[in-house]
């Protein structure tokens, strides 16, 4: 099947700081990605959904100053965690979709101090 | 708003034997997929089986086959000759059949263990 990559895999910051995570499609065009949120023992949240070059679709309760999306092209989505906080730790997983499947990242575990 | 229901937390399989998770979801659409997901200890979300809800034939990939009742809103998975391997968390999912940006909706998941 297709390859998400996610980088970093595991992120550990100070509060306040800014972190960017990046995501992208290794052989194949995305044409829809998507950024899910996961807490332990829980399952997947889905944060905000973005197409190549327009503006991300956040869903309700989302913060969408402080979690920043660009889909910058086809292959590359990064979301921005601006000014984090200790209860923005968690996992997050970026997910990529051609036409017909929906191919899921490996995740970036972010701690914030 | 579809929503999708896994009723089992937890599940137990002795190794070599056949477990059966169960999924019900809520939806108006008539067309529409349905899927279930593995999310091992890695946490790389892995697709097991995808089922078209216009297509009548149950799917089946392997030993995992699915039971799939329309009417009855239902969508159970079937592992069969379960292997140390397949101890994951388990994910049920829904998405509408059209629109590129339509969105899976995730049930609550099923821990899996396995056995010997």
């Amino acid at each position: 099947g297709a390859v998400v990559s996610q980088h970093p895999s595991w992120v550990i910051c100070k509060s306040g700081t800014s972190v960017k995570i990046e995501c992208r499609s290794l052989d194949f065009q995305a044409t829809t990605m998507f950024w899910y949120r996961q807490f332990p023992k829980q399952s997947l949240m889905l944060m905000a959904t973005s197409n190549e070059g327009s503006k991300a679709t956040y869903e309700q309760g989302v913060e969408k100053d402080k979690f920043l999306i660009n889909h910058a092209s086809l292959t590359l989505s990064t979301l921005t965690v601006t000014s984090a906080h200790p209860e923005d730790s968690s996992f997050y997983i970026c997910s990529a979709r051609d036409v017909y499947e929906q191919f899921f990242g490996p995740g970036t575990r972010l701690t914030v101090l | 708003a579809q929503t999708v229901t896994q009723s089992q937390p937890e599940m137990s399989v002795q190794e070599a034997e056949t477990v059966t998770l169960s999924c019900t979801y809520d939806t108006s659409e008539s067309d529409y997929y349905l899927f279930w997901y593995k999310q091992p200890p890695s946490r790389q979300m892995i697709l097991v089986i995808r089922q078209e809800a216009y297509k009548q034939q149950n799917a089946t990939e392997n030993r995992f086959s699915v039971n799939f009742q329309k009417a009855a809103k239902s969508f159970s998975l079937k592992i069969s000759d379960s292997q140390l391997g397949d101890a994951a968390m388990y994910f049920c999912a829904y998405r509408r059949y059209t629109g590129t940006a339509s969105k899976l909706t995730f049930g609550t998941g099923t821990r899996l263990q396995v056995t010997l």
